[in-house]
């Protein structure tokens, strides 16, 4: 596609619930990456995956988030019994990841958990 | 660990020069600098590699002292259109993975 493509926008859901957060990459990207920007705040790394390496999984902030990458394109971040503060702008990112491996953000999803 | 980014904010009218610094206490592979609008998603400035470069974008350059572990943004001429969140990205070695820093917001008035 032109750019990179987030779903849905806007999301609201209850505390407890389990949502699920759609990227689709730059075509030909090999490297994604999904961060949190709270309300405010700077973007903080979550997770990174390059090619068909195993992921860099060392910015989820607890095991109630976890990611994955099929076919090497389409990301599908997970958050699970979702709580207050999980309430941010989830960004993913693409990359073609060799070179100067600029990043290309999507417009992201707004989570609200009420 | 985040970089550090000073100053936190600065307003500035229009023709008006700033500086941003970004601080690593990591060693450095490379920078990258994006921009960040209200409601938006960060955009790529330019990126500088180890070596103690310095790049050029119309008004915009910045230069990277991998010795210092630091990187300053030079906005000359300020437009109203360089309003937003500047953030310094830092890469750290093989990995693509960057770690972006506190972030700096700049307001441009008339």
């Amino acid at each position: 596609g032109a750019g990179v493509s987030q779903s849905p926008s806007n999301k609201v859901t209850e505390k407890g619930k389990d949502v699920e957060l759609r990227c689709d990459p730059i075509s030909g990207h090999t490297a994604l990456y999904w961060y949190r920007q709270s309300l405010g705040q700077g973007l903080e790394f979550l997770i990174y995956f390059q090619g068909n390496s195993a992921p860099d999984k060392s910015g989820l902030p607890s095991d109630r988030f976890s990611a994955e990458r099929t076919g090497g394109s389409v990301s599908t971040l997970t958050i699970q019994r979702t709580q207050q503060e999980d309430s941010a702008v989830y960004l993913c990112a693409s990359s073609r990841g060799g070179g100067e491996n600029i990043q290309y953000f999507g417009a992201g999803t707004r989570l609200s958990v009420l | 660990q985040q970089p550090v980014q000073s100053p936190q904010a600065v307003i500035l009218r229009e023709g008006e020069d700033a500086v941003i610094n970004c601080s690593s206490s990591k060693a450095l592979y490379s920078v990258h600098w994006y921009r960040q609008k209200h409601g938006e998603a960060p955009v790529f400035l330019m990126i500088l590699l180890k070596g103690g470069e310095q790049k050029g974008h119309e008004k915009i350059s910045a230069s990277f002292n991998e010795k210092k572990q630091q990187s300053s943004l030079y906005l000359t001429a300020s437009q109203l259109s360089y309003s937003g969140t500047y953030f310094c990205g830092s890469r750290g070695g093989a990995t693509n993975k960057l770690i972006f820093g506190t972030g700096t917001l700049l307001a441009v008035q008339p």
